[in-house]
């Protein structure tokens, strides 16, 4: 199988802080990640698509500059949420696209962040 | 624009097939169909997806029509733990993006 890791699993946050998110895809390598965000009952909205080794593609009305996305290997790309504030309280979902093989996207098990 | 219509919601009783319809009327040539599912809290998963025949997996099976316009999601023997969301997604082949709509709550009763 393909998975996908993520780290933490739920972080709770002051409001102005910065939160790292980390996205592993475990066995195989994937040059292109994708950042997804959930509100409670909603649906998954995508952020923005990470790149091995370019910068990241957003999507309209997610702020770069909040939002920081780096993808600096083949198995490891990170979201930062930068001057958090509770609205940015959500549930942050990142997956993976498999170069071979079967080249689906695999999705990992999500970040629960709260801030407070 | 939602390329993909699908029921709000759907009960299903334990043990039976559950049938997950799908309309894409506006599906290209190039498109394919893709079913995952979220069970609450946790990360989506890809069930199984297909083009223009039918497909079966461990999981389930798709039956797409043929002129492609709707598909149908079979999950042969329902348990409690497939009680999820279900998305039925259109993407063309040489698009990774995946665009969720509301999808479905199924929910498995015993």
């Amino acid at each position: 199988g393909a998975v996908v890791s993520q780290h933490p699993s739920w972080v709770i946050c002051k409001s102005g802080t910065s939160v790292k998110i980390e996205c592993r895809s475990l066995d195989f390598q994937a040059t292109t990640m994708f950042w997804y965000r959930q509100f409670p009952k909603q649906s998954l909205m995508l952020m923005a698509t990470s790149n091995e080794g370019s910068k990241a593609t957003y999507e309209q009305g997610v702020e770069k500059d909040k939002f920081l996305i780096n993808h600096a290997s083949l198995t490891l790309s990170t979201l930062t949420v930068t001057s958090a504030h509770p609205e940015d309280s959500s549930f942050y979902i990142c997956s993976a696209f498999k170069r071979e093989g079967a080249r689906e996207q695999y999705f990992g098990p999500g970040t629960r962040l709260t801030v407070t | 624009d939602a390329k993909t219509t699908q029921p709000t919601s759907m009960d299903c009783a334990e043990g039976r097939a559950a049938n997950l319809p799908c309309n894409h009327s506006t599906i290209s040539g190039n498109e394919y169909v893709y079913w995952y599912r979220q069970i609450h809290s946790q990360g989506p998963q890809y069930i199984i997806h297909g083009l223009k025949n039918n497909e079966t997996n461990e999981m389930a099976s798709l039956i797409i029509t043929e002129d492609r316009k709707s598909s149908t999601l079979i999950l042969p023997h329902a348990t409690l733990r497939d009680t999820a969301v279900y998305y039925c997604i259109v993407r063309a082949s040489n698009d990774y993006k995946l665009s969720f709509g509301a999808g479905t709550t199924v929910t498995v009763r015993a």
